[in-house]
């Protein structure tokens, strides 16, 4: 089967500008999950979607981020407009169930100057 | 809430000989524990977890973990490295019936020739 894929692998943006980030998780994978590593720090949790729904996004920095799963199937990560501090790697996680190890994709290294 | 700690940020080792990469946790709850693997340019892959049962779990690659309820930990150990165990390992922890999944900040295994 596929692996969760993530698009693009890198993006180099200036500040004030908009990125787009989007994720294809495994193919019947309801949950998804987008995390974050700033600095080689830990990797901190963003949100979950459950099919096209919002199930916890108590992890969402502030509202220049918008997720969006439309159909249940891809999501878009939107930051607009974008800060230095936002700076860092954007992953992508699926899993089949609640119980179930996440399946991550290679994330996207999203560096703003 | 919950919180992980990885105690050693980086860990070098010659190769063949054991390792050990600690992790503890908090949480008011049951939990499922994981530890996890992130290769140069890849995502996270998982390299165990521990849901309910035998305190000790083994996982791909030769690597075991055992989970210490009164310590609150999880120590990942492996026997006998090989330079291709170079990486950095995560330890993670999510409640049971929970989807969130808390991770620490990392350790560098370096395995040295």
């Amino acid at each position: 089967e596929a692996g969760v894929t993530q698009f693009p692998s890198h993006s180099v943006i200036e500040k004030g500008q908009t990125v787009t980030l989007r994720c294809d998780p495994i193919s019947g994978h309801d949950n998804l999950y987008w995390y974050r590593r700033v600095m080689g720090k830990e990797i901190k949790f963003l949100l979950h979607f459950v099919k096209e729904s919002k199930q916890d996004e108590s992890g969402m920095p502030n509202n220049r981020f918008l997720a969006e799963r439309t159909g249940g199937t891809y999501s878009t990560l939107k930051v607009q407009p974008a800060e230095l501090e936002d700076s860092g790697v954007y992953f992508c996680a699926s899993s089949l169930t609640g119980e179930s190890p996440l399946h991550f994709g290679n994330g996207t290294r999203l560096t703003v100057t | 809430a919950q919180s992980v700690t990885q105690l050693d940020s980086q860990v070098p080792v010659f190769e063949e000989a054991p390792v050990e990469l600690r992790c503890n946790y908090s949480s008011s709850v049951s939990v499922y524990l994981f530890w996890y693997v992130q290769y140069p340019n890849q995502g996270l892959q998982l390299l165990l977890k521990y849901l309910s049962g035998s305190t000790l779990v083994k996982g791909i690659n030769g690597f075991e973990a055992e989970f210490n309820k009164s310590q609150t930990s999880f120590h990942l150990r492996k026997p006998s490295v090989h330079i291709s165990d170079t990486a950095e390992y995560f330890c993670a922890v999510s409640d049971t019936g929970g989807f969130k999944t808390i991770f620490g900040a990392g350790t560098r295994l370096f395995v040295k020739a």
